[in-house]
């Protein structure tokens, strides 16, 4: 079952604006990451948050994390026609196992 | 490039043909991850395997088997598939097993079609 829902399934933004995803899950967690994926290639994991912490940042990324609101965004600023590509959170649930469940992913365009 | 090697990154089979995917990681991972993935759809996890011993089958069908030879490389047997099996099929890593859900490391996939 997938635990994650993101909004929206897809964005298109010009290049240099900043684009923000939401993901919202259902049950308390250890911890939310975010991974990238382009076309054709692997899932590459971009950040994660622990349930105690509130922002994380990592470069141009910024996450932050609601636990009263079971909600997460992922802000990307000044972006490039290379951070196109699908965007996936993922859930790690308290007191489970080493399972992530995904979320449906938000389908980035950043036109050049 | 990524530090997870999946082969072969192509695979047409027929629904009678018996092939194999392999996975291969060298950064010491002791969990590592069979995942199916269609079109547009985000990765469903099919197995889970910690220090080399299945701790997670996600009701697979018997017509996929998983093996762990030892702590660097990973297998999914295939055999009998069906036309709906086709898919990138994605093999990840992760440093250790337990609770807490580490990153994971992905390799690029096998695509894999089944005529």
């Amino acid at each position: 079952s997938q635990q994650g829902e993101e909004d929206p399934q897809a964005l298109s933004i010009q290049e240099g604006e900043n684009a923000t995803m939401n993901c919202s899950y259902k049950t308390s967690i250890n911890n939310l990451q975010w991974y990238r994926q382009n076309s054709g290639r692997g899932l590459v994991h971009l950040i994660l948050i622990r349930s105690n912490e509130r922002e994380k940042h990592s470069g141009r990324l910024r996450v932050t994390l609601d636990t009263s609101k079971k909600s997460s965004s992922l802000l990307i600023t000044a972006s490039r026609a290379a951070d196109t590509a699908s965007y996936f959170c993922a859930t790690a649930t308290q007191g489970g196992s080493e399972k992530l469940v995904f979320g449906k992913g938000t389908k980035l365009t950043v036109n050049p | 490039d990524t530090e997870v090697t999946q082969t072969p990154k192509h695979l047409v089979m027929g629904m009678t043909n018996k092939k194999s995917l392999k996975c291969e990681q060298h950064m010491g991972h002791r969990a590592m991850y069979w995942y199916k993935q269609k079109a547009k759809k985000p990765p469903e996890l099919m197995f889970v395997y910690s220090y080399e011993k299945l701790s997670i089958n996600e009701s697979v069908p018997s017509r996929f088997s998983p093996e762990c030879p030892n702590s660097s490389l990973l297998n999914l047997h295939l055999h009998a598939l069906q036309p709906e099996d086709s898919a990138l099929y994605l093999c990840a890593s992760s440093q250790d097993p337990g609770p807490g859900g580490q990153p994971q490391h992905f390799g690029d996939g096998t695509r894999l079609s089944i005529l």
